[in-house]
């Protein structure tokens, strides 16, 4: 199975601030990542597909971008209620594989 | 707008079995390939089971493997997972989510049905 590892595991940052989030693959997934979005209590939303395309109707300020195994999320100009967990998935080969995910809360 | 919602969850003993169901409404649910994803109490998400569009195929993840059955009737838009042979370690919120046309992707998810495997 691929192994997906993200960091940082939490991250506290300001209202403005740029937040940005890795995800490294155990093996190469080509440009086959998405990122999803999971405020508390909630289902996951999905963010980026394809390593960088925004699914329809995520804001601008979500930004995707690598290939092969190291892959980056970048939220700028961080917004309340971009508030929760962020996970990186693998779509590249069965299984599909999640990272352990990253929590991001506002200062 | 695309509703996804789950139930059958509950309390069940180890060795026990459990159907879950999944409700589609909002896009043309046999155009789709459908998904089961689960999420432990260690917080991360597991992917369980994907089926095509007709239900002729079908792919697991080892972990449940020969336990669980997934499948779907598409004149009732709904997804099922039919899970036997419990354990505690399936406890979860299952969550059925929707693979977008294209990349394989899943891109809508349900709200989860909560399934807890406890003596």
């Amino acid at each position: 199975d691929i192994q997906m590892t993200q960091s940082p595991s939490s991250v506290s940052a300001s209202v403005g601030d740029r937040v940005t989030i890795t995800c490294r693959a155990s093996q190469g997934v080509s440009t086959w990542l998405a990122w999803y979005q999971q405020r508390p209590g909630k289902a996951p939303k999905l963010l980026i597909y394809g390593t960088s395309t925004l699914h329809s109707g995520v804001p601008s300020r979500f930004s995707g971008s690598g290939a092969g195994v190291d892959f980056t999320l970048t939220i700028s100009n961080l917004q309340p209620e971009d508030f929760g967990s962020y996970f990186c998935q693998q779509t590249y080969k069965f299984p599909l594989t999640f990272g352990g995910g990253t929590k991001v809360d506002i200062k | 707008e695309v509703q996804l919602v789950e139930s059958g969850g509950g309390l069940v003993q180890p060795g026990g079995s459990l159907t879950l169901s999944c409700a589609a409404s909002g896009f043309t649910f046999s155009d789709y390939w459908m998904h089961w994803v689960r999420q432990g109490t260690e917080k991360g998400l597991v992917w369980v089971s994907r089926i095509n569009m007709d239900g002729s195929s079908t792919i697991y993840a080892d972990s449940v493997k020969g336990r669980f059955t997934i499948s779907r009737d598409n004149a009732r838009n709904t997804l099922y997972l039919q899970m036997t042979s419990l354990r505690v370690e399936d406890t979860a919120i299952y969550y059925c989510v929707r693979e977008m046309n294209g990349p394989t992707t899943p891109d809508y998810w349900g709200q989860g049905t909560l399934v807890t495997v406890s003596s």
